[in-house]
């Protein structure tokens, strides 16, 4: 079945640095989307990407949508005790009625 | 105030009862959702509904049931035969299936 993973699982980082992390899927998806969850929280939208090669900017955050669209990426710059938290990327194929949550990626800043 | 709610926030119940969580969204969206999420882990889909009374199992339907008999609503009830239903349960709603997902505050789960 269809399958998307995410690197790293856990990031720790210093405030300032910045952070990637790494969305794969075993098949080709039609759009990929993004959620952050805080902790204690519930996942809130980010964005969703649909185009090959498709990059998207809001403020510090930087996403991209592989040309293969098999993959994606979320790079945030200069790191904030805001930016705490688990980002989920969540894609589907074409056809397929449901998108798959990959697993997380759980970021921690150090101030 | 739109949005999707779920309550109660924390649920207790005693192993071998019946439990039902609620979902309600006043967004107009045609599509609901819930997700089980264990500590640490990510999010594992229960059971979703594109439509009004229409709803298709996700990855981890056992245990589990669901009803849709408005759009505004969409209870999970976590029966008895599901093994380890202590957790943390998402509800989230869509425009359509598909579509960025609005999700609800959740509802922690403690069963003993």
């Amino acid at each position: 079945g269809q399958q998307v993973m995410q690197i790293p699982q856990y990031q720790h980082v210093q405030e300032g640095e910045d952070f990637t992390t790494y969305c794969n899927s075993s098949t080709t998806l039609s759009n990929i989307q993004w959620y952050k969850q805080r902790p204690g929280g519930h996942p809130v939208f980010l964005i969703q990407l649909v185009k090959s090669g498709e990059v998207k900017k809001q403020k510090r955050l930087t996403f991209q949508f592989g040309e293969a669209k098999k993959n994606s990426s979320l790079h945030i710059t200069a790191t904030q005790t805001t930016d705490v938290g688990t980002y989920f990327c969540a894609g589907d194929r074409t056809s397929y009625d449901k998108v798959i949550f990959g697993p997380g990626t759980s970021l921690s800043v150090i101030p | 105030d739109g949005g999707i709610t779920q309550s109660p926030k924390y649920l207790f119940r005693k192993e071998g009862q019946n439990v039902t969580l609620s979902c309600e969204q006043n967004l107009n969206h045609d599509a609901m959702y819930w997700y089980r999420q264990d500590p640490g882990q990510g999010l594992r889909l229960i059971y979703y509904s594109q439509i009004v009374n229409d709803f298709q199992k996700g990855d981890i339907a056992e245990g589990y049931s669901v009803s849709r008999e408005k759009k505004e609503s969409f209870p999970l009830t976590v029966t008895s035969a599901q093994k380890n239903p202590t957790a943390f349960y998402l509800c989230a709603s869509s425009l359509r299936i598909l579509y960025e997902q609005y999700f609800g505050p959740g509802t922690r789960l403690t069963v003993t």
